[in-house]
């Protein structure tokens, strides 16, 4: 069982946003600034697409963009492309111990 | 070119033991925490362990249960995971990270641990 709730699935067409959300408790997301998602494409290894809630390492497109509001944080992915299908993970960090937590991950769908 | 790189993956039998390696390049090792994750097939991504820049300290997933030790050698940029005790719910891609606040900035390709008889 994941410390953070993510919804397994969603879906979008090319050029429509979709969000994904991810929920957790007040020991992690509720009190903390270091939410981060990643993107793991199929067969590839994880990256990271937003730290710290709502900010972009260099080099991803605007169109990812995070955000929080009490204990649950969102990705938002607009003007999605097909390249965007991948699985999609929240994580945080815990008041409980020092490791980071993640979400179960949401597969995201480019119809 | 910065990147890590894990070693040491293999099939094991339950209750056996296994040594993963990560080498770090180009980059300052000693200043950063590192992690192992892990992923089980098809499944989602779970925090191993953890160290500190200087070793000094070290934290694990609730799952460990004081079976694996997290260990690094700053003079050769290495980090390692020994793990004892394997069990089949073991077996997953194990990837080294290199985390800075909270969040992974820098994954290895993994290595791939499967515990069968």
């Amino acid at each position: 069982q994941s410390a953070l709730t993510q919804t397994p699935s969603a879906s979008g067409s090319p050029g429509q946003s979709v969000t994904i959300s991810c929920t957790g408790t007040s020991n992690d997301i509720g009190n903390s600034n270091y939410v981060s998602w990643y993107q793991q494409q199929p067969g590839r290894v994880p990256k990271l697409l937003i730290y710290e809630v709502n900010k972009r390492p260099s080099g991803v497109p605007d169109r990812f963009s995070g955000s929080k509001s009490g204990t649950t944080a969102s990705l938002t992915v607009s003007g999605l492309q097909a390249d965007d299908e991948a699985d999609y993970y929240c994580s945080s960090n815990t008041g409980g111990t020092s490791v980071v937590v993640f979400g179960g991950g949401t597969k995201l769908t480019v119809l | 070119e910065v990147q890590l790189v894990e070693s040491g993956g293999d099939l094991v039998q339950p209750g056996g033991s296994l040594r993963l390696s990560c080498a770090a390049s180009d980059f300052t090792f000693k200043d950063h925490y590192m992690t192992w994750v892990r992923q089980a097939p098809g499944k989602g991504l779970e925090s191993v362990a953890k160290i500190r820049p200087d070793g000094s300290f070290k934290s694990y997933g609730d799952f460990v249960k004081g079976r694996f030790t997290v260990s690094r050698d700053n003079s050769q940029n290495l980090v390692f995971l020994q793990m004892n005790s394997l069990s089949v719910e073991d077996t997953a891609v194990y990837y080294c990270a290199r985390e800075y606040w909270w969040r992974f900035d820098l994954w290895g390709r993994g290595t791939l641990v499967t515990v069968s008889s």
